[in-house]
């Protein structure tokens, strides 16, 4: 079935720093591929989307490259700032398929 | 415009007690889903429906738990009898197609 791998968090940066959360799938066909953000207390919004290989993602300064030979969505932001603290989910959608599968998630902290 | 939205918000029960969500997509979408979110376990897909009909339900965790779709405007998901491991947040949410998929806010549930 479908998988994610996210790398562990939490992920802690000072302000301004250059973040990276890693993340490799596996799936079904050729997905599309999803990074989403939960605040806190709240439901999960989508940040970024690609639907097919090569495809960069960018959303609020976040950017994120469909790397189909590595499988992975890697997500990266130039300069963070505190109110990027979140959790940040990887979610393939495998081809023919409506539902997501999430990774674990990574929690970011940024600090000011 | 309104988005997904879930009821209710919060909510604290006993063991043994029926637990019953409910949820409304947002307007014309055709899919709904149903998500569980546990420390343990991460966001799982519980169910999920295309047009009313129940399409993959193999996340369902047992026999307590159902899940029904009488209309394109409301969704109910429920546990009876409900147990502390079901404590978790559910969450909502609705996508047109094979488009965005947009989550509601979720439900906190406690079983004490």
């Amino acid at each position: 079935g479908d998988s994610v791998t996210q790398m562990e968090g939490p992920v802690t940066l000072s302000e301004e720093a250059f973040l990276t959360i890693n993340c490799t799938y596996t799936a079904t066909g050729y997905p599309s591929l999803f990074w989403y953000v939960q605040y806190p207390g709240e439901g999960l919004q989508l940040l970024l989307k690609a639907t097919k290989a090569d495809d960069k993602g960018s959303n609020k300064g976040f950017e994120a490259t469909y790397r189909k030979e590595t499988t992975s969505f890697h997500l990266e932001k130039g300069s963070v700032q505190v109110s990027d603290s979140a959790v940040y989910f990887c979610a393939p959608r495998a081809a023919g398929r409506r539902a997501l599968t999430f990774g674990s998630g990574t929690r970011l902290q940024v600090q000011p | 415009d309104a988005g997904v939205i879930q009821s209710p918000r919060h909510e604290v029960t006993e063991m043994g007690q029926e637990v019953t969500l409910r949820c409304k997509p947002i307007s014309g979408h055709n899919s709904l889903f149903w998500y569980r979110q546990t420390m343990m376990r991460g966001l799982e897909l519980l169910i999920y429906f295309n047009n009313n009909v129940p399409i993959d339900d193999s996340g369902m965790p047992e026999d307590r738990f159902s899940a029904k779709m009488p209309n394109a405007s409301f969704s109910t998901l429920k546990i009876q009898p409900s147990e502390p491991r079901d404590s978790a947040v559910y969450f909502c949410a609705s996508s047109l197609g094979r488009n965005t998929i947009y989550f509601g806010e979720g439900s906190w549930l406690t079983v004490v």
